[in-house]
């Protein structure tokens, strides 16, 4: 079992829908979460990070994390062709040093 | 702000060579991690350095080293190269520990022939 599990996709929603991706953890140490997104051929960057259960908004961004139940979501309001990308669940036990999950790939049709 | 610098951009080398990458954190950073990205097994943490010090290290053999120095800029090392460390390396940087909230470069793609 991996240590972070995402469906690879990819997940295809129609512009303006809201697209739900998912991922669980399997050690229950964790203490942060992190939602990347990764353009095809660019670095990842941090659009979402979270630490306590519950929701979190940041625009058109929302994560939830569940910890009871070790699982991590990340919803995407109104998608826009240009959130199309590969969205990586991340989480750490301490420091900086994040366990990534293998990534989902999202297309949003127009 | 400039951001996350890596050098060199691409290289390719040969098994049983070794290779040098560079990475400079965005000014005020102190934290500096190093991922290797490959096709098959995803984003995987390689070492994280603060202060100079490794504060922490993934499970990928004594072959692969770094170090930091006192202006943060980091330097990873791999040694006697294997045709499966071809990947992407990504350095990324923090302002401090704890955080998880990394900025990468853009990475270094080596290729081992």
């Amino acid at each position: 079992q991996k240590e972070v599990e995402q469906n690879s996709g990819p997940l295809s929603v129609p512009e303006g829908a809201i697209a739900s991706l998912n991922c669980t953890y399997s050690d229950r140490v964790s203490q942060s979460f992190f939602w990347y997104r990764q353009y095809s051929g660019k670095s990842p960057e941090l659009i979402m990070s979270i630490y306590s259960n519950g929701d979190k908004e940041d625009g058109r961004f929302t994560a939830q994390l569940n910890k009871a139940s070790q699982y991590v979501s990340l919803l995407i309001r109104d998608s826009q062709p240009s959130d199309s990308a590969t969205y990586l669940c991340a989480v750490s036990r301490a420091g900086n040093m994040l366990t990534f999950g293998g990534g989902t790939r999202l297309m949003v049709k127009p | 702000k400039a951001g996350v610098t890596q050098t060199p951009r691409y290289l390719i080398k040969t098994r049983g060579q070794q290779v040098t990458l560079s990475c400079s954190p965005i000014s005020g950073h102190r934290s500096v991690s190093w991922y290797q990205q490959t096709p098959g097994q995803g984003l995987q943490f390689l070492f994280e350095y603060f202060s100079e010090t490794q504060r922490n290290k993934g499970n990928f053999p004594g072959r692969f080293s770094g170090r930091q120095f006192s202006n943060s800029r980091s330097e990873m090392n791999v040694s006697t190269l294997e045709l499966g460390d071809s990947a992407l390396y990504l350095c990324a940087s923090s302002f401090n520990r704890n955080t998880g909230e990394l900025f990468f470069g853009e990475g270094s793609r080596l290729t081992v022939l």
